[in-house]
């Protein structure tokens, strides 16, 4: 069966640091990019970061720029975001997600079931 | 930055009814789309990518069209199932990145 399983989520103080983990299995995780994709309680969703499947290629969404940083461990199947300096507002389930392309487009096919963080004093 | 705008925000219809949801870009991103479908407690399902191809497994009744800047998802018959929150996704090749819309929620009328 396909899937990826987040943990690491949890109360954190302002400014302080958490690390997530995605766990995958049922796939070939090495030939995949991957990405985290956050939701607040009771809003959207967004866009956090993406990693290549052999870490050539990282991206950031604005909001985390300089803060955040993603790695995988393909050996493992993992995939991992480190969150340093946390907000507030970066309170939210975190999802990791596998991203699917084709010739037909991209997007993301698979889904953990995601893990809360919550930054609060 | 582009921006996704959903419409509307909430949409009550009847079960075995049609409902059309909309989907506009700020700027051109050609038939980069993707709907997504969540229930409470649930990660999102993928439903349609590059903007009209179905997803494994999705039924029929769920369609997609549009590209450039109008997207539009269509479920052709209502399900109890179906009722759920929407979310459109637009990927940038360069620099690339994802956004999403703020979610269509479909209700029972």
């Amino acid at each position: 069966e396909v899937q990826l399983v987040e943990s690491g989520g949890g109360l954190v103080k302002p400014g302080g640091s958490l690390r997530l983990s995605c766990a995958a299995s049922g796939f070939t995780f090495n030939t995949y990019s991957m990405n985290w994709v956050r939701q607040p309680p009771g809003k959207g969703l967004e866009w956090v970061s993406s990693i290549s499947s052999s870490s050539t290629y990282i991206y950031f969404a604005d909001s985390v720029k300089g803060r955040f940083t993603i790695s995988r461990d393909n050996a493992k199947n993992s995939l991992h975001l480190q969150m340093n300096s946390l907000r507030a507002e970066d309170t939210a389930v975190y999802y990791c997600a596998r991203e699917y392309s084709s010739s037909s487009g991209k997007a993301f096919d698979i889904w953990g079931q995601g893990t809360m963080v919550t930054v609060s004093s | 930055e582009i921006v996704m705008t959903q419409s509307p925000a909430t949409l009550s219809v009847s079960p075995g009814e049609r409902a059309t949801l909309s989907c506009r870009a700020s700027q051109s991103v050609n038939s980069n789309l993707a709907w997504y479908q969540q229930k409470p407690g649930q990660p999102p399902r993928l439903l349609i990518y590059g903007a009209s191809t179905r997803a494994t497994g999705i039924p029929a009744r769920f369609s997609g069209t549009g590209s450039g800047t109008e997207f539009t998802l269509t479920i052709s018959s209502l399900q109890s199932e179906d009722f759920a929150v929407y979310y459109c996704q637009q990927y940038n090749n360069w620099p690339p990145m994802y956004t999403f819309g703020q979610g269509t929620k479909l209700e029972i009328k």
